[in-house]
């Protein structure tokens, strides 16, 4: 079974503009959650989507974004983007919508570079 | 809210010795606890997962834990390292409840092994 993929691995953007990144999930997994991951913040949460529906929220302004499609896909969204906004981010699926002992297999992640 | 704290940023051993990253969680109810190792340029991989099944859990690469509530630890060992476990290791705790995947993660262990 395929793994989680992301698109595209790395991008280079310059501030002020927008970004948008995509994730697909393993085959049957409907949870799907993103996190960001810089030197300074380590891995930070950003929000879950579970059957298109955004489940839970990290401590982002509202420049975050994200959605799910029917087949679970995702895309988050960065606009008027910030040096602050270079980061690795990674996207995780899961079967369900969570509980606890469901367990989240990430992706290979984006690299963004701010410039 | 939970955290977790991992105790060192920077772990070396020699390789054969044994391999110990430490990490505490603070929690008012049972966790769910995981470790996830990072290998340079990749995602997130899971090593192991405390559901309360079990108090000491058997992971990939020969890793285990062993969650101790009266210390509120959830420690990695390996009996004998190898070159190849040169990555860094990520603790992390599932916070929320309804099911929700938000994973609370510490900062970080880079495990160093040196011949």
């Amino acid at each position: 079974k395929a793994g989680v993929t992301q698109t595209p691995r790395y991008l280079i953007k310059t501030r002020g503009q927008q970004v948008t990144l995509s994730c697909s999930p393993i085959s049957g997994h409907r949870s799907v959650s993103w996190y960001q991951q810089t030197p300074g913040q380590g891995l930070q949460f950003l929000f879950e989507y579970f059957s298109e529906t955004q489940r839970n929220k990290g401590n982002f302004p509202g420049r975050f974004s994200g959605r799910q499609f029917s087949n679970s896909r995702s895309e988050m969204n960065v606009s008027t983007l910030e040096l602050g906004d270079s980061a690795l981010y990674l996207c995780a699926s899961s079967l369900a919508a969570g509980g606890g002992a469901d367990t989240q297999y990430f992706g290979p992640g984006t690299r963004l570079t701010v410039l | 809210a939970q955290s977790v704290t991992q105790l060192g940023s920077h772990v070396s051993v020699s390789e054969g010795a044994l391999v110990l990253l430490r990490c505490n969680y603070s929690s008012s109810v049972p966790p769910y606890l995981f470790w996830y190792v990072q290998y340079p340029n990749q995602g997130l991989q899971l090593l192991l997962k405390y559901t309360s099944a079990a108090t000491l859990v058997k992971g990939i690469n020969g890793f285990e834990a062993e969650f101790k509530k009266s210390e509120t630890s959830f420690h990695l060992t390996k009996p004998s390292a190898h070159m190849s476990d040169a990555a860094e290791y990520f603790c992390a705790v599932i916070e929320g409840s309804g099911g929700y995947n938000k994973l609370i993660f510490g900062a970080g262990t880079r495990l160093a092994v040196h011949p």
